[in-house]
């Protein structure tokens, strides 16, 4: 069965930090591993990662994937009041065919208070 | 706007009432999915469909009857819910790429 772990659970920090949020997987047919944002519904899109070692970047927020560890790192430096929110880590695995499907971790509830 | 639009944003039923959830996608995409999130669950997937056929049905209970009349349009029918369905209800929709989600139902039954 494909598993997704995020790490921690929750996260209290002050504006001005930078926090670190792990996410590691064992799933079959990798494709890739996704960061989404979720603030009250949708879950946005901030990065999707298939390579490993190459840094992704938006802004104060960036992420790197191990493949050979099976890990993947979202950091924010700097974190404001607006980065308070659920951040979901999600493996993209090839079902069969041209069919594929994610598995989400629990998500870390990351806030940040002024 | 992801693009993704669900209706009704909030529901709440009892548990004999049938309705259902309706998502709509306008991004050309040809796999649409229903997930299910709970307290403290991770997003669960429900269905998947590919070119209206349903590829994935995640054990999902026969109270939950999913219909794909089109790649377009996306519905979960709902009858004799049990209390614990109650969760957030989001519909995505991908191409090759990253899946766009739904803002969700929120669904109560009660």
């Amino acid at each position: 069965e494909d598993k997704v772990v995020q790490s921690p659970l929750s996260l209290v920090v002050h504006e001005g930090d930078t926090v670190t949020l792990n996410c590691s997987y064992e799933v079959t047919n990798f494709r890739s591993l996704l960061w989404y944002k979720q603030e009250k519904k949708a879950p946005t899109f901030l990065f999707m990662l298939t390579s490993s070692g190459i840094e992704k970047k938006s802004g104060r927020l960036s992420s790197i994937l191990d493949k050979k560890e099976l890990f993947s790192i979202l950091n924010i430096t700097a974190t404001q009041t607006g980065d308070s929110a659920v951040y979901l880590c999600a493996v993209e695995v090839n079902s069969g065919g041209s069919n594929y499907k994610l598995t989400f971790g629990k998500g870390t509830l990351l806030t940040v208070n002024p | 706007e992801t693009g993704v639009t669900q209706t009704p944003r909030h529901l709440v039923m009892g548990m004999t009432n049938k309705k259902s959830l309706k998502c709509e996608q306008h991004l050309g995409h040809n796999a649409m999915y229903w997930y299910k999130q709970s307290a403290k669950k991770p997003l669960e997937l429900m269905f998947v469909y590919n070119f209206k056929e349903q590829t994935e049905n995640n054990s999902v209970p026969s109270r939950f009857s999913p219909e794909c009349p089109n790649s377009s349009h996306l519905f979960l029918h709902l009858h004799t819910l049990q209390p614990e369905d109650s969760a957030l209800y989001l519909c995505a929709s991908s191409q090759t790429g990253t899946p766009a989600f739904g803002s969700g139902t929120r669904l109560t039954v009660v």
